[in-house]
């Protein structure tokens, strides 16, 4: 089974500082994707970047980007120029391309951005 | 507007009275699935159906259930809620199951309190 781990239950920086959010995962699989989602007050789920694991090439969104390590099974997100709407829940996925279809999450990571 | 629609957004029972919470989206998905979030855990599959009258266990499932007669429309069903399923609940869908890196569209979330 896929296990997906974020060690880092809350994080603290302030505005227009970048910060990282880390994340492990444990596969068998060599074909899968990777997600992180933001959740703010709000409540909604919001995509953030993803990365195909047969791509070397790191993800990047804007002031989002990844370290994507796959031998190490490692998936940081970093958030450069941090600012106060990026105060969220994030949320670090991983889904295989074979077999059943879900989602596994990791158990969040409070952010907060402190003007 | 493309979204998914779950109701009610918030929800207070008590033990042993059977509930639904619905979920509708308007974007002719075929992939729909619910999960639920607790703290510490993150987002757990209860769940997901690949189509019309076609549904599948997530990595939860004791307690609900679920039925797929409509292509837009996947309630979840709690016979007999018990105090362990107080939990924030989403529903989601995408375009294509198959396609593992499309984009899930997630309800706004429903928190469900037994007593």
């Amino acid at each position: 089974a896929q296990t997906v781990t974020q060690s880092q239950p809350e994080m603290s920086v302030q505005e227009a500082e970048t910060v990282t959010l880390s994340c492990t995962y444990d596969t068998s699989e060599n074909n899968y994707y990777l997600f992180w989602y933001k959740q703010p007050p709000s409540r909604q789920m919001i995509l953030v970047i993803r990365q195909e694991a047969y791509k070397q090439q790191n993800a990047t969104e804007n002031r989002f980007s990844v370290n994507f390590q796959k031998a190490a099974k490692s998936f940081s997100l970093k958030i450069s120029d941090s600012q106060l709407g990026d105060t969220a829940m994030y949320f670090c996925a991983f889904i295989k391309i074979q077999g059943a279809q879900k989602l596994v999450f990791g158990q969040g990571t409070r952010l907060t951005i402190n003007p | 507007e493309a979204q998914v629609t779950q109701n009610p957004r918030y929800l207070i029972t008590v033990t042993g009275k059977k509930l639904t919470v619905t979920c509708s989206q308007n974007m002719n998905h075929e992939y729909m699935s619910w999960y639920r979030q607790d703290p510490g855990l993150g987002l757990r599959q209860i769940y997901y159906s690949m189509n019309v009258e076609v549904t599948d266990k997530g990595d939860v499932p004791e307690g609900y259930k679920v039925s797929r007669k409509e292509k837009r429309n996947f309630p979840l069903i709690l016979e007999s809620p018990s105090p362990n399923q107080t939990s924030l609940y989403f529903c989601a869908s995408s375009s294509r199951g198959r396609q593992r890196n499309e984009k899930l569209f997630f309800g706004s979330g429903t928190q469900l309190s037994v007593l």
